[in-house]
């Protein structure tokens, strides 16, 4: 069955310092891959997302993301984090084949709080 | 990209009544899901909202209790039956317009059960 694995379930890191988040998959079939983040009390927002092709992919607010299929990963990077960035982060993954009514399987999240 | 909707955006209910959420989207999607964030966890999806036809339910969730309606391709609802406490969540409707889209998700109905 597939799943999607964050370890960290939280991280502190200092403003302006680097990110990654850690996000590992497992999936039968070629997976597409999405980050999204969740402020508090607000809705999901699309961080980036991996269909195909070029295995690093760039997305909003500086975020982004490597794809890569020998280790099933897909982490989550920012050069220099910002105090705006404090939220919880999801990692998903879904099916890139014709089954239809296949929806994103999530993680756990990995809460990020900035410290200055 | 698509625009949705879900009325009501929260609401507090009695245990052992029942709360019918609605989930509008701006335009024809194939494909309608629900999920479910409980306090402080991730989202699990309930079930795959089938035109036309009976959900798709996950492991875990039945009809009985979590009823689902699609009449059309831009409109479902799922209602929260026989509530108790356990059913405080934010409940989520999601789309995707085709298999090499985006999955979007609106904006939740948080849901508080006493």
């Amino acid at each position: 069955a597939q799943s999607v694995t964050q370890p960290d379930i939280h991280i502190t890191v200092s403003e302006g310092a680097s990110l990654e988040l850690r996000c590992n998959y497992s999936y039968g079939a070629t997976p597409y891959l999405f980050w999204y983040v969740q402020s508090p009390g607000q809705g999901l927002q699309l961080l980036l997302k991996y269909f195909s092709g070029d295995t690093l992919v760039q997305g909003i607010k500086g975020f982004e993301a490597e794809f890569k299929r020998s280790q099933s990963s897909f982490n989550l990077r920012k050069p220099s984090v910002h105090w705006s960035d404090a939220a919880e982060y999801f990692c998903a993954v879904g099916a890139l084949a014709n089954q239809a009514g296949t929806a994103l399987i999530f993680g756990k999240g990995t809460t990020l709080s900035v410290s200055s | 990209s698509a625009v949705i909707s879900q009325k009501p955006s929260r609401d507090i209910c009695q245990r052992g009544t029942s709360l019918t959420i609605q989930c509008q989207v701006d335009s024809q999607v194939t494909m309608m899901f629900w999920y479910r964030q409980q306090p402080g966890q991730s989202l699990t999806l309930i079930a795959t909202a089938n035109q036309g036809s009976e959900a798709t339910y996950e492991s875990g969730f039945v009809i009985d209790k979590f009823p689902i309606s699609r009449p059309n391709l831009t409109f479902s609802t799922l209602t929260v039956s026989n509530m108790s406490p356990e059913d405080s969540s934010i409940y989520l409707c999601s789309v995707r317009t085709s298999l090499h889209d985006t999955q979007y998700f609106g904006p939740g109905t948080r849901l508080t059960v006493l």
